[in-house]
């Protein structure tokens, strides 16, 4: 993905709003997306994931919807926590190859 | 229960010297995957291991790095001659069938 260094998109919620963050991808070959959640000197943990042959899926309080049409994943976080604070990476996979590409990332910043 | 472990956590090397970082993978899980992460961006991919193979090392950025997993469990990845630019977090990620990733803490080289 695009690099944007150090200056993340950011999106800034209250807390007990829902938050949705999206993740544009690139390969139209692509059959597997996951969501991780990434906090400061962490590794990514992962949050959900959705296969190419589905246009939802639900987890607790997590929403992952895929538009294979213009190659649009979005992320719906319910009644966000200031524990949801974090820096949100998509990424892709294709098929033929078992690497993860990843997007530039989204920072989350919840107000109490 | 135990996930991904990493060591050194992190690492300092003065520009030329070699460096090696460890993984130990979730029990179990047959892959293992080497990504390099810079300040504010996503992880991108350096090399897949399936057991002991290595299936595909497309993103070791040059011929100084090299990984190994001799016996299909902890990996390693050595970094020789470090330049700053190799300066980034380095996470290792296993999974039981190359789909879901599971991260480890990382390690965060710094070479001055």
């Amino acid at each position: 993905g695009e690099s944007v260094g150090l200056h993340l998109p950011t999106l800034s919620v209250q807390e007990g709003d829902n938050s949705i963050i999206n993740c544009a991808y690139s390969n139209s070959a692509s059959d597997y997306f996951i969501w991780y959640k990434q906090e400061s000197g962490k590794g990514p943990q992962f949050i959900i994931d959705i296969r190419s042959n589905m246009d939802k899926r639900q987890g607790q309080r997590v929403t992952v919807l895929l538009n294979k049409t213009v190659k649009h994943l979005s992320l719906q976080i319910a009644a966000t926590q200031p524990g949801d604070s974090a820096v949100y990476f998509c990424a892709e996979r294709m098929d033929s190859s078992y690497k993860l590409i990843f997007g530039s990332g989204t920072r989350l910043l919840v107000r109490p | 229960g135990a996930g991904v472990s990493q060591s050194p956590r992190y690492k300092v090397a003065k520009r030329g010297q070699d460096v090696a970082l460890r993984c130990d993978p979730i029990s179990g899980h047959v892959s293992l995957f080497w990504y390099q992460q810079a300040l504010g961006q996503g992880p991108e991919f350096l090399t897949y291991f399936q057991n002991e193979a290595q299936l595909d090392k497309s993103g070791l950025p040059s011929d100084r790095f090299f990984a190994e997993r001799p016996e299909g469990s902890v990996s390693t990845l050595k970094i020789q001659r470090t330049q700053q630019e190799d300066s980034a977090v380095y996470l290792c990620a296993s999974s039981p069938s190359g789909s879901r990733q599971f991260f480890g803490p990382g390690t965060r080289l710094t070479v001055l």
